[in-house]
């Protein structure tokens, strides 16, 4: 089954750029939708962004001018980019995959099924 | 930004109890809910989609309601691996927003 593995430094310094790739194996990346959440040290969950497999991106308006995600569909892996980090960026970071299921409404039901183990960023000089 | 509260924050109970954690949108979205289980450094793990919709895989003492506004989780006999923290989120628009978590602990 698919499975998704983050790699990517776990010190960043202040105003640097913290750059994360997540690498899926045992399925195509060429569908679905490739997320990134983030979780600070006891808090909950924060949505990033995601990228659909032709490069089309959303992202979090709190974050948007700080974040870039792309997807390499000849390595099979999707990255991010968070510019200017500060202390407030530290977090375990996932990457997770979201696909839908058609319902009997004719509505397409988004969800995250298959999620990375999580890496730990921290933001510190 | 559509934003989801959850009650209780935490809950204690006990093996067998029957438990129920509510999730609640700031607008309406229709049945586009989800939840996740997650626990201490691990990722979170679908339990829940389409408000009501079982994931394959996981235990059917899980279940899911609700639409519009007001959904529910509810496990029907504790078992000593559901002592985690559980996360409701709306995938009708984006962002998507997640509630803030409540917190299963042992009583």
């Amino acid at each position: 089954q698919v499975q998704l593995q983050e790699s990517g430094p776990g010190l960043v310094k202040p105003s640097e750029t913290l750059s994360l790739t997540c690498i899926v194996s045992g399925g195509s990346i060429s569908s679905y939708y490739w997320s990134w959440i983030r979780q600070p040290p006891g808090k909950g969950l924060e949505w990033i962004g995601y990228i659909y497999y032709s490069g089309s991106t959303n992202y979090n308006p709190s974050l948007k001018s700080r974040v870039t995600i792309s997807v390499d569909t000849s390595k099979n892996q999707f990255s991010l980019k968070l510019s200017s980090v500060t202390a407030a960026d530290t977090a375990v970071y996932y990457c997770a995959r979201e696909v839908y299921s058609y319902g009997y409404d004719g509505g397409y039901y988004y969800y995250m099924d298959v999620w990375g183990k999580g890496t730990t960023v921290t933001v510190s000089s | 930004d559509i934003q989801m509260t959850q009650s209780p924050s935490s809950l204690s109970a006990s093996v067998g109890d029957r438990v129920t954690i509510t999730c609640r949108a700031s607008q309406s979205i229709s049945s586009y809910l989800n939840w996740y289980q997650q626990k201490p450094g691990k990722a979170p793990k679908l339990l829940i989609y389409a408000a009501s919709t079982l994931q394959s895989g996981v235990p059917s003492r899980f279940s899911g309601s609700g639409s519009g506004t007001d959904f529910t989780l509810t496990i029907s006999s504790l078992q000593p691996e559901d002592f985690a923290t559980y996360y409701c989120q709306q995938s009708y628009s984006t962002p998507r927003t997640f509630g803030q978590g409540t917190k299963l602990e042992i009583k």
